[in-house]
């Protein structure tokens, strides 16, 4: 199995412009999680999906931020206008049911100049 | 009540030594408690999990020890590698959720 597959890998943008983060859960995997990871607030969770629907955004930052899953193979993060604060690495993650742990992808490095 | 406290904020071990990191938490409805380990530019990935019926687990060099009444948790490394040297985090998740809460992490220094 690949895994988890985050892409881009890494993405500079312009403070303002509008940038979507995507993910491709492992296959079979029900739940999927996007976490943001800065160095001064840790692994926070933004939102997370079962069976294709958004059960908790409560972590989502602002209305600046949005997600969807289409479906159980893809996954989108969308921030839009983009601010400086924003630049953290952004990773998902998805598990099959509770008896197993989480698999994270490698994430996005987000710079926002 | 969400909260799940990690120190120490990072350590420093020579090799062949014990390295141990703790973790606290508070909220009693938290039912599975993993150790993620995470090495720079890769995403964190599942080391060892245990849940709250079980005082320890041991997998290999790693094994996690639980104390339920003080709602604390703690990893130890025995014979800690330079390989070892990463960054680790402790999580919990509540037993009606699937959302994983994660401590700050512990940065693992493991020099030869």
């Amino acid at each position: 199995d690949a895994g988890v597959i985050q892409s881009p890998r890494h993405e500079v943008t312009e403070m303002g412009q509008e940038v979507t983060l995507r993910c491709k859960p492992i296959s079979g995997h029900n739940s999927l999680f996007w976490y943001r990871q800065t160095m001064m607030r840790g692994l926070e969770l933004l939102i997370y999906f079962n069976n294709n629907v958004p059960i908790d955004d409560s972590g989502m930052p602002e209305d600046r931020f949005s997600a969807k899953m289409p479906n159980a193979s893809f996954s989108t993060l969308k921030i839009q206008p983009s601010e400086p604060r924003d630049s953290a690495v952004y990773f998902c993650a998805s598990t099959q049911d509770r008896t197993y742990g989480y698999t994270f992808g490698s994430g996005t490095r987000l710079t926002v100049v | 009540q969400q909260q799940v406290k990690q120190s120490p904020q990072s350590l420093i071990v020579q090799k062949g030594g014990i390295s141990i990191i703790n973790c606290a938490y508070e909220n009693t409805a938290f039912d599975y408690f993993p150790w993620y380990q995470q090495f720079p530019g890769k995403g964190p990935a599942l080391l060892i999990a245990i849940r709250p019926d079980v005082s320890e687990k041991k997998e290999g060099r790693f094994t996690i020890s639980f104390n339920k009444s003080a709602k604390q948790f703690s990893l130890h490394i025995m014979d800690s590698q330079p390989g070892d040297s990463a960054t680790y985090f402790c999580a919990a998740r509540t037993y009606n959720t699937d959302k994983l809460i994660f401590g700050t992490g512990t940065r693992l220094q493991v020099f030869p």
